[in-house]
């Protein structure tokens, strides 16, 4: 079954504590991004990536990190979590040249205390 | 740039009434156009989707969205809202990448409540 995963799906953690939010695909898709989703905002890009090694900038960037080593995974890291970071956090990817839609992963709900 | 603007942040309709969710997108060229629904504490489902054709999409779910160019707007549609239909719509145009795909640009969403 074609899917995106992320783990884990809820986390609690406290101000400065670095964390790590794992997506996996298993579509061989190149392109993997990472939203998070705030009331009234709407999804805002974090970081994307258009294959392994080759990431870049969103839209709201400040305070993440990313990698891509591998193709079919993307963690997004938070290396000094902050409070405005508490969000809803989602993983999608797609087929370069494909005329399909982005598959999402099922979210991951993040407080930071 | 492209932009999507959902002018309604909440919309209350009883059930069995019409629905009509509005969005206006901004997009130099001819645009790609997504509607998205989000069920509380559930993630993103694809209702439909505009790439080119005919103007009238349907979706899944009895929904069906208008792509009137003239206007600028992808209106989402149903004749008759179920309970069930409760959750919270998300407009997107579509951003190219390399090689044709298409992603979405989201717009802040819509909270549709359904009163029995």
């Amino acid at each position: 079954e074609a899917q995106v995963t992320q783990n884990p799906r809820y986390l609690i953690t406290v101000t400065g504590k670095k964390l790590t939010v794992t997506c996996s695909q298993n579509m061989n898709h190149e392109y993997m991004s990472w939203y998070r989703q705030d009331p009234g905002l709407g999804l805002r890009q974090i970081y994307y990536s258009m294959n392994v090694e080759v990431t870049d900038k969103g839209d709201v960037p400040e305070g993440y990190k990313v990698s891509r080593k591998e193709k079919r995974n993307f963690p997004l890291i938070l290396e000094s979590p902050s409070p405005n970071q508490t969000s809803l956090y989602f993983c999608a990817s797609i087929s370069l040249g494909s005329t399909d839609t982005q598959y999402f992963g099922p979210g991951t709900r993040l407080t930071v205390l | 740039a492209q932009s999507v603007t959902q002018p309604d942040i909440h919309i209350t309709v009883s059930e069995g009434a019409s629905l009509e969710l509005r969005c206006n997108y901004s997009y130099g060229a001819t645009p790609y156009l997504f509607w998205y629904v989000q069920s509380p504490g559930q993630g993103l489902q694809l209702l439909l989707k505009y790439f080119s054709g005919d103007t009238l999409v349907q979706g899944i779910k009895g929904f069906e969205a208008e792509f009137k160019r003239s206007q600028s707007s992808f209106n989402l549609r149903k004749p008759s809202v179920h309970w069930s239909d409760a959750a919270e719509y998300f407009c997107a145009v579509g951003a190219r990448l390399a090689g044709g795909s298409y992603i979405p640009t989201f717009g802040r969403g819509t909270s549709l409540i359904v009163h029995p």
